[in-house]
């Protein structure tokens, strides 16, 4: 079992919804991050979070909202949302941040998002 | 710039044989190599990495990967195969010098065939 809590598991929302994904770890990490992944594709950064502050956002659209309410919780919300945006959403957490180490990333079990 | 390459869309291997998994990287100077793995429908599982000093690194479930710097690979290996080590394997990179985020390979799915 992961030691990252992600909920729910599956998600289906319409274009007009207003939704959020959580996810939580009690490791002590100091560091969280959102991953996006389509079907038999790597995961694609779009968000990382070092001491709850953000310190990248890969260039993602308004409509994908982070949060990190402390340092054991990440949310993302989600609004007016498109089709092409069903995919998995994977949070990762590591040690230290992983810009500057190399802790490796623990990754939760994902969000399986379907976009209507 | 820093990218990893791997190969390999699918790798077909019998029970109890031996496993290599390629990884090609481009990185600058020293790089930081990882391998992850990916069952389905879950996330993905830190395998093993290499930082610095021993070119063979041992990680979980019997896998081990040998960095070589002069062919800049990483490849993942296992001596014997078992048929519960099919999934998705993803090598990444990333350069220590700057704030750069980790890098993925496009992934490798693995096979073995009792």
């Amino acid at each position: 079992d992961t030691e990252v809590t992600q909920t729910p598991k599956h998600l289906v929302m319409g274009m007009t919804n207003k939704k959020s994904l959580k996810c939580e770890q009690h490791m002590g990490h100091r560091a969280m991050y959102w991953y996006k992944q389509k079907a038999k594709k790597p995961p694609e950064l779009m968000f990382v979070y070092s001491y709850e502050k953000l310190s990248i956002n890969e260039s993602v659209p308004s409509r994908f909202s982070p949060e990190c309410p402390n340092s054991s919780l990440l949310n993302l919300h989600l609004h007016a949302l498109q089709p092409e945006d069903s995919a998995l959403y994977l949070c990762a957490s590591s040690q230290q941040d992983g810009l500057i180490s190399p802790s490796p990333l623990h990754f939760g079990n994902g969000t399986r998002l379907t976009v209507t | 710039a820093q990218s990893v390459a791997q190969p390999e869309d699918q790798v077909n291997v019998a029970e109890g044989n031996p496993l290599t998994v390629k990884c090609t990287y481009s990185v600058s100077g020293n790089p930081y190599l990882f391998w992850y793995v990916q069952y389905p429908n879950r996330g993905l599982q830190f395998l093993l990495k290499y930082i610095t000093g021993d070119n063979l690194v041992k990680g979980s479930y019997g896998f081990e990967a040998e960095f070589n710097k002069s062919q800049t690979s990483f490849h993942l290996k296992k001596p014997s195969a078992l048929v519960s080590d099919s999934a998705l394997y993803f090598c990444a990179v990333r350069d220590p010098r700057g704030n750069t985020p980790l890098v993925f390979g496009k992934g490798t799915r693995l096979s073995v065939i009792a």
